[in-house]
């Protein structure tokens, strides 16, 4: 079946302007997860998104980073204002929790941005 | 939060030796413990995961155990191959997202 997808695969953009990162989760999988990776860096977490539930948003490194998940499927993370040290990989991930302790991640490609 | 340390940062063996990657956590509650593959430009693969309830896994080349009372756990891959040159990352998760390690570069000289 489908994996997680993601889009733009790459975005370059100059300092100060807004940018959109979209993801679309595996079908089905009720928790979707954000990362950043700078280069030849760990996976950094930015915002996890469980059903309904209220985000968990303690990862996000400023108030310029925001995301959102509608009908509790597609999310877009956004970030405002874009700094050159925003530029990263950002993946998402998603998850089926079918047990509480239960949770593999599927990544998706990846959106490498660019601030120039 | 969550900690997790990861050592070596890299590391280089002969093909067809063992390696060795080791990780420590900070958070007695968690409880799920993936170990992912990324070569390079792709996406993190999960490779192996193990649960707090078992000490040790294992899946052809690739094993993983678990000390929950010292808060490590460890990946071993024998008989090691080219193609197993990337960079591995170890994680723990309670019931939220996963804590990575900075990861380790493989590198598997032929």
């Amino acid at each position: 079946g489908a994996g997680v997808s993601q889009s733009p695969s790459n975005k370059v953009t100059e300092k100060g302007k807004d940018v959109e990162l979209r993801c679309d989760p595996i079908s089905g999988h009720t928790a979707l997860y954000w990362y950043r990776q700078s280069l030849g860096q760990g996976l950094e977490f930015l915002i996890y998104f469980q059903g309904n539930s209220a985000p968990d948003k303690s990862g996000l490194p400023s108030d310029r980073f925001s995301a959102e998940r509608t009908g509790g499927s597609v999310s877009t993370l956004t970030i405002q204002r874009t700094q050159q040290e925003d530029s990263a990989v950002y993946l998402c991930a998603s998850s089926e929790l079918r047990r509480i302790s239960y949770n593999e991640q599927f990544f998706g490609p990846g959106t490498r941005l660019t601030v120039l | 939060g969550e900690n997790v340390e990861q050592h070596p940062s890299t590391l280089s063996v002969q093909e067809g030796d063992s390696a060795v990657i080791k990780c420590t956590y900070s958070d007695s509650a968690s409880n799920y413990f993936p170990w992912y593959k990324q070569e390079l430009g792709k996406r993190p693969q999960l490779i192996i995961d193990i649960r707090s309830n078992v000490g040790e896994k294992k899946d052809q080349r690739i094993a993983v155990t678990l000390n929950k009372t010292a808060k490590h756990f460890s990946l071993h891959i024998t008989e090691t191959q080219p193609e197993d040159s990337a960079v591995y990352f170890c994680a723990a998760s309670s019931r939220r997202a996963l804590t990575f390690g900075s990861g380790t570069r493989l590198q598997v000289q032929p």
